[in-house]
């Protein structure tokens, strides 16, 4: 069964800081995803990881992704107060055609001025 | 419309109610998604369906009951839910052979 595990779960910092937050998985993936969602509402897509060693930039937020340590880090630089929100991270597993996602925890990150 | 549409947004209903939740997505994919969101658990797949064929079951109950007449439209059939059933129901879609999913705004779910 494919675990995926983020830390940490909540998450609380000031304005210009820096932070990273870890996703770990279980089960060998070439393919790593990182969602937003904002209270109430859905999922915005951030990152689609796919291969070893991917790294992507928007804005604040790094994605990066190691698959032979199972391992994806976002990374925040210069925290601003409308990146507060629940960060996912997200693992579709080995397979093909349709894979359905398994989903860490969630990252409930705030982030104070 | 553009991207995947869930209706009602908000839905309240008794235990003995029987409802229908709906998703149209607009995006050309073929595989379609039903996950489950709660206050208690992190975000829980619950059907997948490829090529208007249910692939994968994970061991939802049976009380909710998915139907994909086309590949163009998904359902979730609720009959005689539980209180702890109460959660927002999301929908997602994606091509097989792509990478992206794109989820609807959700339902969010009340059950009294």
């Amino acid at each position: 069964e494919l675990k995926v595990e983020q830390n940490p779960l909540f998450l609380s910092m000031q304005e210009g800081k820096n932070y990273t937050i870890y996703c770990n998985y279980s089960t060998t993936s070439d393919r790593l995803y990182w969602y937003r969602q904002d209270p109430g509402k859905s999922l915005e897509s951030l990152f689609v990881l796919l291969s070893n060693g991917a790294v992507k930039q928007e804005g604040r937020l790094m994605a990066s992704l190691d698959t032979k340590a199972r391992l994806s880090t976002l990374h925040i630089t210069a925290a601003v107060h409308d990146l507060s929100a629940t960060y996912f991270c997200a693992s579709p597993g080995v397979g093909g055609g349709a894979d359905g996602l398994t989903f860490g925890k969630g990252t409930h990150l705030i982030i104070q001025p | 419309e553009t991207g995947v549409t869930q209706t009602p947004r908000h839905l309240v209903m008794g235990m003995t109610n029987k409802k229908s939740l709906k998703c149209e997505q607009h995006l050309g994919h073929n595989a379609m998604y039903w996950y489950k969101q709660s206050a208690k658990k992190p975000l829980e797949l619950m059907f997948v369906y490829s090529l208007e064929e249910r692939v994968e079951n994970n061991s939802v109950p049976s009380r909710f009951s998915p139907e994909c007449p086309n590949s163009s439209h998904l359902f979730l059939h609720l009959h005689t839910l539980q209180p702890e059933d109460s959660a927002l129901y999301l929908c997602a879609s994606s091509q097989m052979g792509d990478y992206g999913y794109t989820f609807g705004s959700g339902t969010r779910l009340t059950v009294v």
